[in-house]
């Protein structure tokens, strides 16, 4: 099976903007989730989507909001970019929640 | 809420040595406790995890051990090759939150 994917791989991005992360799970992966890697703060989570419905979220400001799609594909938007946002993006998906998550290879998101 | 802490936050040992980093978790109701190693550049990926029933778990030359008392679990890394150098992430999930906390990371050196 293909692994998870994430596009795009890299993006530059200004404050104030907004940018859209996107992310496909592994078929039949029904679960994907979210997460902020930063140096110092390692990886916090964002949001877990399962079935189209937000299942779970971290405490992150509603700047960051996200979607699942039918096809389990999820996508991450951020609004209103700050400085502090520069990270790298992860997602996971894993079969049915929590448990035994896969992760994409990241977006790596700098805000200028 | 949730907390975990992760030491150390780096780690050397010459080949051939062991290594053992250390979690302590705040959720007396966690009930899943996974560990990531993300080598640079790459995505983490999951190395071997346990859960609340179970107190050790081995996989070759890695092993984990949890001590539900005290709160905490440990990864064991026997005979250490080169190839184990990378971050090394812990994590927990509570059964009432359903979402993985990880601790801030161990950055493993093997030194040949």
């Amino acid at each position: 099976k293909a692994g998870v994917t994430q596009t795009p791989r890299y993006l530059i991005k200004t404050r104030g903007q907004q940018v859209t992360l996107s992310c496909s799970p592994i078929s039949g992966h029904r679960s994907v989730s979210w997460y902020q890697q930063t140096p110092g703060q390692g990886l916090q989570f964002l949001f877990e989507y399962f079935s189209e419905t937000q299942r779970n979220k971290g405490n992150f400001p509603g700047r960051f909001s996200g979607r699942q799609f039918s096809n389990s594909r999820s996508e991450m938007n951020v609004s209103t970019l700050e400085l502090g946002d520069s990270a790298l993006y992860l997602c996971a998906s894993s079969p049915r929640g929590i448990d035994e998550q896969f992760f994409g290879p990241g977006t790596r998101l700098t805000v200028l | 809420g949730e907390n975990v802490e992760q030491h150390p936050s780096t780690l050397s040992v010459q080949e051939g040595d062991s290594a053992v980093i250390k979690c302590t978790y705040s959720d007396s109701a966690s009930n899943y406790f996974p560990w990531y190693k993300q080598e640079l550049g790459k995505r983490p990926q999951l190395i071997i995890d346990i859960r609340s029933n179970v107190g050790e778990k081995k996989d070759q030359r890695i092993a984990v051990t949890l001590n539900k008392t005290a709160k905490h679990f440990s990864l064991h890394i026997t005979e250490t090759q080169p190839e184990d150098s990378a971050v090394y992430f812990c994590a927990s999930r509570g059964v009432n939150t359903d979402k993985l906390i990880f601790g801030t990371g161990t950055r493993l050196q093997v030194f040949p």
